[in-house]
């Protein structure tokens, strides 16, 4: 079945810029997800990138795929303490979603 | 407002008793899907749907068991044979499982303990 790998724990200053990476298996992954779970809440979509692009920005966050080494990164601009919250990857294709183990990202003020 | 509403928020039960978690959406989605979180494992799928009166097994579907008698309604019953029950359960929703674009929409999810 699919793998997905991201990092548990980044830590960051209010204000710099957080980069979370994830690696895949499945090269048939047509849409990769980028979903945000805040402390005891459900999953919300924050983003999405389509296989046959490379880059994806929307205001502060900028999606980048690399899809010969399927390696997918979020990266959040001026990053605020509301940032604070579990970040899963979720590479999907026809049927199926997998989500990756979610990175905890920790916003310092 | 459409939404996907999961109830109770939390829920306790005793060893050995079977519990029906709640999962009801109104956004006219065919399929559902129920997950579980536990913490340093991210989600992991119990049961989907595509269709009314259609359900198959994911991953973790062991001591689990679901319905779908209605469109709208998905609910999930944790049976005594599920050996480690304490978890979240996240209910989520997508227009179709068939698309290449799969969005889903989640629930704010039950806290399960089992005591």
């Amino acid at each position: 079945g699919e793998d997905v790998e991201q990092s548990l724990f980044l830590s960051v200053r209010e204000g710099d810029s957080s980069v979370i990476n994830c690696t895949y298996t499945d090269s048939s992954s047509t849409y990769l997800y980028w979903y945000k779970q805040e402390p005891g809440a459900g999953l919300q979509l924050l983003t999405y990138i389509f296989s046959n692009m490379d880059m994806k920005q929307d205001q502060r966050l900028t999606v980048l795929l690399n899809k010969k080494d399927k390696h997918l990164s979020l990266r959040i601009a001026d990053t605020q303490t509301g940032d604070s919250a579990i970040y899963f990857c979720a590479p999907g294709g026809y049927q199926k979603v997998t989500f990756g183990i979610g990175t905890k990202l920790q916003v310092i003020p | 407002d459409g939404g996907i509403t999961q109830s109770p928020k939390y829920l306790f039960r005793k060893e050995g008793q079977n519990v029906t978690l709640s999962c009801e959406q109104n956004l006219n989605h065919d399929a559902m899907y129920w997950y579980r979180q536990d913490p340093g494992q991210g989600l992991r799928l119990i049961y989907y749907s595509q269709i009314v009166n259609d359900f198959q097994k994911g991953d973790i579907a062991e001591g689990y068991s679901v319905s779908r008698e209605k469109k709208e309604s998905f609910p999930l019953t944790v049976t005594s044979a599920q050996k480690n029950p304490t978890a979240f359960y996240l209910c989520a929703s997508s227009i179709s499982r068939d698309s290449l674009y799969n969005e889903q929409f989640f629930g704010p999810g039950t806290r399960l303990t089992v005591l």
